[in-house]
Order: C-alpha cells, then sequence, then structure tokens
C-alpha cells in the first residue's frame, strides 16, 4: 500500500531532550516536506527536499534540522524541544515539484513539558 | 505573495444536505495549483482534489463538486445530499512552480453534518 508513515504518533517529553519523528514513503516520491498544525495559525511548512542531500528551510524552520540521506526518509530532529513547539506535526511526500499532489503521513503529536 | 481565505469557519447542516465550502485565493503567479484536503476527527490529511490554473473546468466525483473560476479567484467545493462521514475540516490549499511546492493553506472549514 503506497503510503507515508510517521512515527511516533504521539509523543510527550521534556524541555531540552533531543528528539527525533522518523518519516519514510514506499511511492518512490522526490519531493518531502514537514509541516506544523497549530489552532488558529494553520498548517505552515518547516523544511522541505527536493531530492536526496537538497534540503531547504520553509516558513518556521527555528528549533528543527532535517536530513535526506535516503530517497524515501526525511527525519525531523528537534534537538532542544521548547514549550513553544507543542504541536501536531505532518511529513507529505509528492512525486516531483510544481503542482503534484502531496500525500500525508499519519501526523505526530507532540507535546513539550 | 500568497494567500488562501476561507471565510467561512463553520457550518452545520443536516444529513442530505448540500453545502458549499468557498475558497478564495491570492497569487501572482499565472500558473499554480489548488488543492483541497480533507481532516476527519482522527486528523490525516487526506488529498481531495488538485487543478491547475490552466484548467477552468469543473469537476464532478460522486457526490462531491468542484467549481473553479480564475475571474474570481475562486474555488469552492460543493457535497451533495451531505452524510455524517462528510464531517471534517477541509482545507484549501495553493502552490505554484518553483523550487519549493509549498503548500499554502487556508485556515480551514470545520464541517458538521448531523444525522
Amino acid at each position: 500500500e503506497a503510503q507515508v508513515t510517521q512515527n511516533p504518533r504521539y509523543l510527550i517529553t521534556v524541555t531540552g531532550k533531543k528528539l527525533t519523528v522518523t518519516c519514510s514513503q514506499n511511492m518512490n516520491h522526490e519531493y518531502m516536506s514537514w509541516y506544523r498544525q497549530d489552532p488558529g495559525l494553520g498548517l505552515r511548512q518547516i523544511y522541505y527536499s527536493m531530492n536526496v542531500e537538497v534540503t531547504d528551510k520553509g516558513d518556521v524552520p527555528e528549533g528543527y534540522k532535517v536530513s535526506r540521506k535516503e530517497k524515501r526518509n526525511f527525519p525531523l530532529i528537534l534537538e532542544s524541544p521548547s514549550p513553544n513547539q507543542t504541536s501536531l506535526y505532518f511529513c507529505a511526500s509528492s512525486l516531483y515539484l510544481a503542482g503534484y499532489e502531496q500525500y500525508f503521513g499519519p501526523g505526530t503529536r507532540l507535546t513539550v513539558t | 505573495a500568497q494567500k488562501v481565505t476561507q471565510a467561512q469557519t463553520e457550518i452545520s447542516v443536516v444529513e442530505k444536505e448540500d453545502v458549499t465550502l468557498d475558497c478564495v485565493y491570492e497569487t501572482r503567479d499565472t500558473t499554480y495549483y489548488l488543492f483541497w484536503y480533507k481532516q476527519p476527527p482522527s486528523g490525516e490529511l487526506v488529498f481531495l482534489i488538485r487543478r491547475n490554473s490552466f484548467d477552468e473546468q469543473n469537476e464532478i466525483s460522486g457526490r462531491y463538486s468542484w467549481n473553479f473560476q480564475k475571474s474570481t479567484s475562486s474555488f469552492n467545493f460543493t457535497i451533495t445530499a451531505s452524510q455524517v462521514v462528510d464531517s471534517a475540516v477541509y482545507f484549501c490549499a495553493l502552490s505554484y512552480t518553483g523550487a519549493n511546492s509549498k503548500l499554502t493553506f487556508g485556515k480551514g472549514i470545520t464541517l458538521s453534518v448531523r444525522p
């Protein structure tokens, strides 16, 4: 089944404890992206990747890192999480750039205390 | 700058009613893409439709239909004979041709369909 998977689905952590949210897609998509969803602010892009080893910042990259060592994986790293990073995170992928539909993972609900 | 406005925040209808969700967008690009996504209570984002700026044909898929009008910069979504399972948050989104296929989302419309 073609899908985008994320792990963990739920995570409660404490300020400053490094964490990684994994994202994997099995559709051989070139483009991958991370969004966060917050009440009143909607969905905002954090980082994106056009292909292996090519990543760039989205609208709200502060406090996050990403890597794209393999085409299928695009982990989101929070080196020192803070409470303002409490959010619902979505990974997305699409076949290519420029207007192809993006398929989203199930979401990761992160709480930082 | 791109912007998507979904002026309706919450809509409540009774099952079998028709409902239209409005979406107005702003962009300076001549080539762009419009999308609708559904977010049911379970939280995932489900792709519904994609339209490019050169294709103004309306589309129908079962009970769903979409009306794209460049003259008014609108891409409205109609659900005919709504069902309880249609209850969700619906997002309209916009992207353009460029290095980043970022989706610019509207704030979403919460649709509640009552039995």
